[in-house]
C-alpha cells in the first residue's frame, strides 16, 4: 500500500533562515508528488508538485522541493523563512488515480 | 478558495442526530472528493466522485454518504452521528485528468457530535 511519511510533528526556524520540511514515501511505481500548506482556518493550497523530469522542483512563495528517488525523499525547501511561512504543511503521493494519499502534517513555526 | 465553498463552517449536533454537510464549486470540474482531518492523521478520503453518476467510497466512507446533486455540488451525510465523527471536514475539486491534476480545496467545516 502507498504511505506517506513526515516525520516531524513541528519544525522551528529563525526567520531569514533557511527551512527544511522532510517527507518520505513508500510506493510502487512512480509516483506523482504534491506539496501542500494550510493556514489557520483555510482550506489546503497547492503549493508545488512532481510529475516528471527536473528533481528540483519550484512553487509558490518561494518555495521549492527535491524529488530523490533513491531516498525516496521530497523534502520542501526555502532559502529564507518569513514568519508568514508559519503553517501546516502537507506532503502527498498519487500514483494511477486522482486519490491523493496525505501524510501526516508539519507544523512549521517562524520565530521572528 | 472562493471557488470551492462549504456550508455550514461550524456545525454542533448531538449523538445520533442526521446532518448533511454541503459543498459547491464554480471551477467547472468534474471531480470532487470529501476529507476528514484529524489531528495526526492528516486527511483521509471518505468518498469521491468522478462525474454525476460515479460515486466511490474512499478509505473511511462507514458511517457517511454522499450525493452528487449536480456538476457544481456534492453532499456529504452523517446519518446518525457519533462523537469520533469530530473533525474538520474538507471538500475538494480536481479537473478531469492523470493523477497529477492539483486539488482544489474548500475552506472546511468544523464538526462536534457531542
Amino acid at each position: 500500500a502507498q504511505s506517506v511519511a513526515q516525520p516531524e510533528d513541528q519544525v522551528n526556524v529563525a526567520e531569514g533562515n533557511p527551512l527544511t520540511v522532510k517527507c518520505t514515501y513508500s510506493v510502487s511505481g512512480n509516483p506523482y508528488l504534491f506539496w501542500y500548506v494550510q493556514y489557520p482556518n483555510r482550506g489546503l493550497q497547492f503549493l508545488l508538485k512532481y510529475i516528471t523530469g527536473d528533481n528540483l522542483v519550484k512553487g509558490s512563495y518561494g518555495f521549492e522541493a527535491e524529488f530523490n528517488k533513491s531516498q525516496t525523499s521530497f523534502h520542501l525547501k526555502k532559502p529564507s523563512a518569513l514568519v508568514s511561512d508559519s503553517a501546516l504543511y502537507f506532503c502527498a503521493v498519487s500514483l494511477s488515480t486522482p486519490k491523493i494519499i496525505f501524510g501526516s502534517g508539519t507544523r512549521l513555526s517562524i520565530r521572528p | 478558495d472562493a471557488d470551492v465553498t462549504q456550508t455550514p463552517r461550524n456545525r454542533i449536533t448531538k449523538t445520533g442526530k442526521r446532518i448533511m454537510l454541503e459543498c459547491s464549486q464554480t471551477k467547472g470540474h468534474d471531480r470532487m472528493y470529501w476529507y476528514r482531518q484529524d489531528p495526526g492523521l492528516g486527511l483521509r478520503l471518505i468518498y469521491y466522485s468522478f462525474d454525476v453518476k460515479d460515486i466511490n467510497k474512499g478509505e473511511i466512507s462507514d458511517g457517511y454518504s454522499v450525493s452528487r446533486q449536480a456538476q457544481a455540488k456534492f453532499s456529504l451525510s452523517l446519518e446518525s452521528a457519533i462523537p469520533n465523527q469530530t473533525a474538520l471536514y474538507f471538500c475538494a475539486t480536481s479537473a478531469e485528468g492523470p493523477a497529477y491534476e492539483t486539488q482544489y480545496f474548500g475552506p472546511g467545516t468544523r464538526l462536534l457530535v457531542l
